[in-house]
């Protein structure tokens, strides 16, 4: 088993749809949890962060982490065309080891 | 524009040839990661550097790899003897002092002939 898993999709709503995006972990040592937007052939692109159980709000996103259940969500509100793109959760320990991965989402937003 | 830069953005090369790729992180960022990433997957970590001692690099791929960060600033990334299973993109990342998030940058995608 994957340290993290991620369904690759692809996954396609219309346009103005509220967009789900999820993770689970098995390693309890993660601490740090982060979404990145990647577009084709750019580098990832930091859209959130936390560190803490709960909700976190930044415009039409959301981040939700639920330790116990070692299960992270990403949500898009008032989803758009240029929204279209490969979502990458990462976690980190809080050491040395760099982030760990999965292996990204790829949305599709239907105009 | 301040955010991380890589440097070339672009490399192609024949298999055994060296390559090196270059990274300069945010200013003032004195933490630099550099990971890879195949088509299809999320990055893998490679190395880390915290000013410039190398914290970890156990995660470099084989003894082909190696990385530096001289001073501090800006780092390196070799691979010596390339081969065609190096292909891939290579991403370098930069975190500030006291906060965990870490900044990528446009990355350098090499392939190897």
């Amino acid at each position: 088993q994957k340290e993290v898993e991620q369904d690759p999709g692809p996954l396609s709503v219309p346009e103005g749809a509220i967009v789900s995006l999820n993770c689970t972990y098995s390693n309890s040592a993660f601490q740090y949890f982060m979404w990145y937007r990647q577009y084709s052939r750019k580098g990832p692109e930091l859209l959130m962060y936390t560190y803490s159980s709960g909700n976190k709000e930044d415009g039409r996103f959301t981040a939700q982490v639920d330790k116990s259940s070692k299960y992270i969500s990403l949500f898009i509100r008032d989803s758009q065309p240029s929204d279209s793109a490969t979502y990458l959760c990462a976690l980190e320990g809080g050491g040395a080891d760099g982030l760990t991965f999965g292996k990204g989402t790829h949305l599709i937003i239907q105009p | 524009d301040t955010g991380v830069s890589q440097d070339p953005r672009h490399k192609i090369t024949k298999r055994g040839q060296n390559v090196t790729f270059r990274c300069d992180p945010i200013s003032e960022h004195n933490r630099l990661y550099w990971y890879r990433q195949t088509l299809g997957q999320g990055p893998e970590f490679l190395t880390y550097f915290q000013n410039e001692a190398q914290l970890e690099k156990s995660r470099l791929l084989s003894d082909r790899f190696s990385a530096e960060r001289p001073k501090g600033s800006f780092s390196t990334l070799e691979i010596q003897r390339t081969e065609q299973g190096d292909s891939a993109m290579y991403l370098c990342a930069s975190s500030p002092p006291v906060r965990n998030e870490q900044f990528f940058g446009p990355g350098t995608r090499l392939t190897v002939l």
